[in-house]
């Protein structure tokens, strides 16, 4: 099946600093999303970004498709921002489902 | 609010029990889809429903079943359960079957003493 791998693991970051998100993966997709798992354990959409460049205030997201990558990017980091990024892709195939990544951990401290 | 509903939120039982998680789909979502985490797995997809049928299956247990209901409501059901089950299970829906943005529920944490 298809793989998925986000770096880097883990992220500490100062209040207001920037930060780049890597999302690999093995095959063609027609899904790819971010979400942002926060300490309560609810799993928020970001972005549905199987290919381009989307924005969002301060998160923006892009997906190379022909190049089996996404980058999620986070400005002036708040502490609010902080908890698990997941990249999640699904194969362009019938009968396949949105596979997760191992996330990012991010953690902003003020 | 994502707009998928699960319940309960929070589910304590002892080994050897059965449980049953409810989830209901947002608004004119036609699929349903299962998903277990916990700390040594991440997230797992366990299997998807699309209009009633089994369109999806992951690493789903055979002691784990699954229905959709003409509702579009689903239910998972897990069964001789043990410790190891203990997890975080999400639900999330879909308007398509093949593709499409999937939006998750809030999750039903479950504990197995």
């Amino acid at each position: 099946g298809i793989q998925v791998e986000q770096s880097p693991p883990d992220l500490i970051l100062q209040e207001g600093a920037n930060s780049t998100l890597r999302c690999n993966f093995s095959d063609s997709v027609n899904n790819l999303q971010w979400f942002h798992q926060n300490p309560w354990g609810q799993l928020i959409n970001l972005f549905y970004i199987p290919s381009g460049t989307k924005q969002n205030g301060r998160l923006s997201a892009t997906t190379v498709a022909t190049e089996r990558y996404s980058l999620l990017y986070i400005s002036s980091s708040q502490t609010t921002d902080s908890g698990v990024y997941f990249c999640a892709v699904k194969a362009n195939q019938a009968g396949t489902a949105l596979i997760f990544g191992k996330g990012t951990t991010l953690s902003v401290s003020s | 609010d994502s707009g998928v509903t699960q319940t309960p939120k929070h589910l304590i039982t002892a080994t050897g029990q059965r449980v049953t998680l409810r989830c209901s789909p947002r608004s004119g979502d036609l699929s349903v889809y299962w998903y277990q985490q916990s700390l040594d797995q991440g997230l797992q997809f366990l299997i998807q429903y699309y209009n009633g049928e089994e369109r999806a299956k992951g690493n789903i247990l055979e002691r784990f079943s699954a229905q959709q209901f003409p509702d579009l409501h689903s239910e998972l059901n897990l069964s001789s359960l043990e410790l190891g089950d203990s997890a975080l299970y999400f639900c999330a829906s879909s308007v398509g079957k093949f593709t499409g943005e999937l939006f998750f529920g809030e999750g039903s944490r479950l504990t197995v003493l």
